[in-house]
């Protein structure tokens, strides 16, 4: 199975309010990061959270990591339209294995 | 700050064509991969390269090949070009250690 799903897989908000993906993997990892991608443009890293962190902040964003469950979340708040983008989460493996696996992503909306 | 610089852009080849994409890491970064990301999909790994060795392979193709030169630059040649090969293909560099990846904006090939 993939790597990285994520959940839900298209999300329409409103401008100012906040947006939640999720994600889950199914194993073991030495990392787990988030990444921006604009329709057919480059991937921009947004975070990474290590596996031994359970929360991280980066100006509107907060992600969180539950290793218990093997899932992620990334909240963005006070969502802007600049926001609309997809969102992919990725996990980094255990020492020896630098690539990385990346789920489905979430297609983000952001109507102004 | 310098990025990873991929080239051509935009790639428009022929089925049974062969093409040649290149990527230039940022200075520094040993290590470099290649992704695939077909339409509508989420990237998928093909191949990685530390200190000019091929260090991982993902879902590589057998017509496809990859190296890394003495000046770190990475070189993806396909062959025997498949419509089903049209995709964006990512690089990206990161140091040892495989924290920091920094994607480049991609080559878009289109096989007609």
């Amino acid at each position: 199975s993939q790597q990285g799903e994520e959940d839900p897989q298209a999300l329409s908000i409103q401008e100012g309010e906040n947006a939640t993906m999720n994600c889950s993997y199914k194993t073991s990892i030495n990392n787990l990061q988030w990444y921006r991608q604009n329709s057919g443009r480059g991937l921009v890293h947004l975070i990474l959270i290590r596996s031994n962190e359970r929360e991280k902040h980066s100006g509107r964003l907060r992600v969180t990591l539950d290793t218990s469950k093997k899932s992620s979340s990334l909240l963005i708040t006070a969502s802007r339209a600049a926001d609309t983008a997809s969102y992919f989460c990725a996990t980094r493996s255990g020492a020896g294995s630098y690539q990385l696996t990346f789920g489905k992503g979430t297609k983000l909306s952001v109507i102004p | 700050a310098a990025g990873v610089i991929q080239s051509p852009r935009h790639l428009i080849k022929e089925k049974r064509e062969t093409a040649t994409l290149k990527c230039y890491p940022i200075p520094r970064h040993d290590t470099v991969y290649w992704y695939q990301q077909g339409p509508g999909q989420d990237p998928q790994f093909l191949i990685s390269f530390y200190e000019k060795m091929q260090s991982d392979k993902g879902s590589i193709p057998d017509r496809f090949s990859a190296q890394q030169f003495s000046d770190y630059h990475s070189e993806l040649n396909m062959s025997s070009l498949e419509l089903g090969d049209s995709a964006l293909y990512f690089c990206a560099s990161s140091p040892r250690g495989g924290n920091g990846y920094t994607f480049g904006s991609g080559t878009r090939l289109t096989v007609v």
